[in-house]
């Protein structure tokens, strides 16, 4: 069965550019989350899709966004890059949105913006 | 709201010695807890849950974790460590919004060190 599969690996890009991260669930899933990997502030949640629908959002600025496609399939755009965005780009996906029901992540998208 | 604190940055131990990750909670609900291993430049790899029953959990590579009420505690332990083990383990909790939806919060990390 494939894992979590998010693309790309890597990216740089150079601060005021935009940036689209994919992220595809385990076959069968239908919650994903996202998630912000830094060292100075950790793991913190940027937002939840089910069914194509954002459940949940975390404390970002507006210019993070997403959408979940009909086939789970889910995007994340960030818009107006900033230095302090670099950052591990963390997805999640759980089979649905049961609070008991663990998230298994992909290996992330590094972005480094210069 | 909820959180989690991991107050250990770095844990040392030997191999073949017992070790203990600390982890201690705070929710306004039932807690459901999780253990989460980062191998260097990759994702987080589930190891194991608490949502109700027995306090003592078992998990994938021989790591179990016990949760205490009173103390809103979630250590993770093994009972012999391995040089493999050495990674960034998270510890996380995870509150429901009902139609809202749920969102996991993790402790800021703790570096295990295993040293042969």
């Amino acid at each position: 069965k494939a894992g979590v599969t998010q693309t790309p690996r890597y990216l740089i890009k150079t601060r005021g550019q935009q940036v689209t991260l994919s992220c595809s669930p385990i076959s069968g899933h239908r919650s994903v989350s996202w998630y912000q990997q830094t060292p100075g502030q950790g793991l913190q949640f940027l937002f939840e899709y089910f069914s194509e629908t954002q459940r949940n959002k975390g404390n970002f600025p507006g210019r993070f966004s997403g959408r979940q496609f009909s086939n789970s399939r889910s995007e994340m755009n960030v818009s107006t890059l900033e230095l302090g965005d670099s950052a591990l780009y963390l997805c999640a996906s759980s089979l649905g949105l049961e609070v008991g029901t663990e998230a298994f992540f992909g290996q992330g998208t590094r972005l480094t913006v210069v | 709201a909820q959180s989690v604190a991991q107050p250990e940055d770095q844990v040392n131990v030997a191999e073949g010695n017992p070790l203990t990750v600390k982890c201690t909670y705070s929710v306004s609900g039932n807690p459901y807890l999780f253990w989460y291993v980062q191998y260097p430049n990759r994702g987080l790899q589930f190891l194991l849950k608490y949502i109700t029953g027995d306090n003592l959990v078992k998990g994938s590579y021989g790591f179990e974790a016990e949760f205490n009420k009173s103390q809103t505690s979630f250590h993770l332990k093994k009972p012999s460590a391995l040089v493999s083990d050495s990674a960034l383990y998270f510890c996380a909790v995870r509150e429901w919004y009902g139609n809202a939806g749920n969102m996991l919060t993790f402790g800021g990390g703790t570096r295990l060190m295993v040293k042969p």
